[in-house]
């Protein structure tokens, strides 16, 4: 059964940083690329980052770059999102994402974590 | 960036009724790539349809998708309860740089 998930999210003041991780399981983890996709309380969803199988291509919404980091230990079947300079707008749920097809880069995503809350605020 | 803008808002149908959904791009999604998703109060999103009319694996077919281009439909063809929901579109053709749609509400009328 694959599983995903996500941990390290919190109360962060704004201009702090922070770390989130996803562990994943059930699927050969290095196979896939993979995904953070947000959501603000109460509006849509965002796309955020995203990093192929083997962290040859990565790419982010322009609302988060220079500012947020993704990589990946595909030794640890861990995904992470490293977020720097935070500000009120990126409070939102985190999920991680796996993509549908095994190598693909442009894929849909099939499988979702529960999210993990990050929230900037003084 | 490619913008997708879903109509409408929010759609209002009884049990048994049909949907459509629409999802237009603001410039040509590749080879089709475009997903639709379903996601209810408290819940992670879930994958219905990729490249555009493919229904993923375990959902019913009530729902089909279609469309190219721009220009992509996501039809229920009889709601059942469980599928009110808010519905999002998502394009993933550009390299990495993946948008969704802002979202149809399907309500009970």
């Amino acid at each position: 059964e694959v599983q995903l998930v996500e941990s390290g999210g919190g109360l962060v003041q704004p201009g702090r940083s922070l770390r989130l991780s996803c562990a994943a399981s059930g699927f050969t983890f290095d196979d896939y690329a993979m995904h953070w996709v947000r959501q603000a309380p109460g509006k849509g969803l965002e796309w955020v980052s995203g990093i192929s199988w083997n962290s040859g291509s990565i790419g982010y919404a322009d609302s988060v770059k220079g500012r947020f980091t993704i990589s990946r230990d595909n030794a640890k079947n861990s995904l992470y999102l490293q977020m720097n300079s935070l500000r009120a707008e990126d409070t939102a749920l985190y999920y991680c994402a796996k993509v549908f097809s095994a190598i693909a880069v442009a894929d849909a995503f099939d499988y979702w974590g529960q999210g993990t809350l990050v929230t900037v605020s003084s | 960036e490619i913008v997708l803008t879903q109509s409408p808002g929010t759609l209002s149908l009884s049990p048994g009724e049909r949907a459509t959904l629409s999802c237009r791009a603001s410039q040509s999604v590749s080879s089709s790539y475009l997903a639709w998703y379903q996601q209810k109060p408290g819940q992670a999103p879930r994958l219905l349809i990729y490249g555009a009319s493919s229904r993923a694996t375990g959902i019913p077919d009530r729902f089909s998708g279609s469309g190219s281009g721009t220009d992509f439909t996501l039809t229920i063809s009889r709601l059942e309860p469980e599928d009110f929901a808010v519905y999002y579109c998502q394009q993933y053709g550009s390299s990495l740089q993946f948008t969704f749609g802002p979202g149809t509400k399907v309500d009970i009328k």
